[in-house]
């Protein structure tokens, strides 16, 4: 099984809301991810978990905040967004972080700020 | 620090064709994964396939094969008898240097249009 699930598919929030991305893997990886992606671009990395702890943080605004509860579970809390904000949050999992592992996606979230 | 370029920003071509999209990459690891992936429109991506740099013999997966060439970097993707649901985005990928923990470093795709 090599499933990376998302929820939910698609938020629509405003300014002033908080709520958050939720992602599970259940493949025993060690190493979780969140990117963003615009439309047609790559994804961009945001933020790096190893082993529960976070060991990248791509200088991502704080309105942005992650948490990895346990080795399965990956979260997102979103405060205070701006509509630049808006674009697909893509969830990741790899065996372990590092240069052998390749990474498997789950859906991604939509997430529109207005 | 490391970069992948994918010199085509679209392509299209006819069902059953042959097409073969572009990458060229620079890092400074000698023993590397190299990745295509695929993003269909509004779908999940997906790992098409993956290439040891040690291993000389190139990967392929039923349709899918690359062409790894290891001294001139390049590491393209043919894709054979195209069809309707090759129609995506494809990136080229890199995993990070060092064994750190770190993401994947991507080209800026490829837009593959299949045309019935």
């Amino acid at each position: 099984d090599t499933e990376v699930t998302q929820t939910p598919k698609h938020l629509v929030m405003g300014m002033t809301n908080k709520k958050s991305l939720k992602c599970e893997q259940h493949m025993g990886h060690r190493a979780m991810y969140w990117y963003k992606q615009k439309a047609k671009k790559p994804p961009e990395l945001m933020f790096v978990y190893s082993y529960e702890k976070l060991s990248i943080n791509e200088s991502v605004p704080s309105r942005f905040s992650p948490e990895c509860p346990n080795s399965s579970l990956l979260n997102l809390h979103l405060h205070a967004l701006q509509p630049e904000d808006s674009a697909l949050y893509l969830c990741a999992s790899s065996h372990q972080a590092g240069a052998k592992y390749e990474q498997y996606f789950g859906p991604g979230t939509r997430l529109t700020v207005t | 620090a490391q970069t992948v370029t994918q010199s085509q920003p679209e392509m299209s071509v006819q069902e059953a064709e042959t097409v073969t999209l572009s990458c060229t990459y620079d890092t400074s690891e000698n023993n590397y994964y190299l990745f295509w992936y695929k993003q269909p429109p509004s779908r999940q991506m997906i790992l098409v396939i993956r290439q040891e740099a040690y291993k000389q013999q190139n990967a392929t997966e039923n349709r899918f094969s690359v062409n790894f060439q290891k001294a001139a970097k390049s590491f393209s993707l043919k894709i054979s008898d195209s069809q309707l649901g090759d129609t995506a985005m494809y990136f080229c990928a890199i995993p990070p240097e060092g064994g750190g923990a770190d993401g994947l470093t991507f080209g800026k795709g490829t837009h593959l249009i299949i045309q019935p």
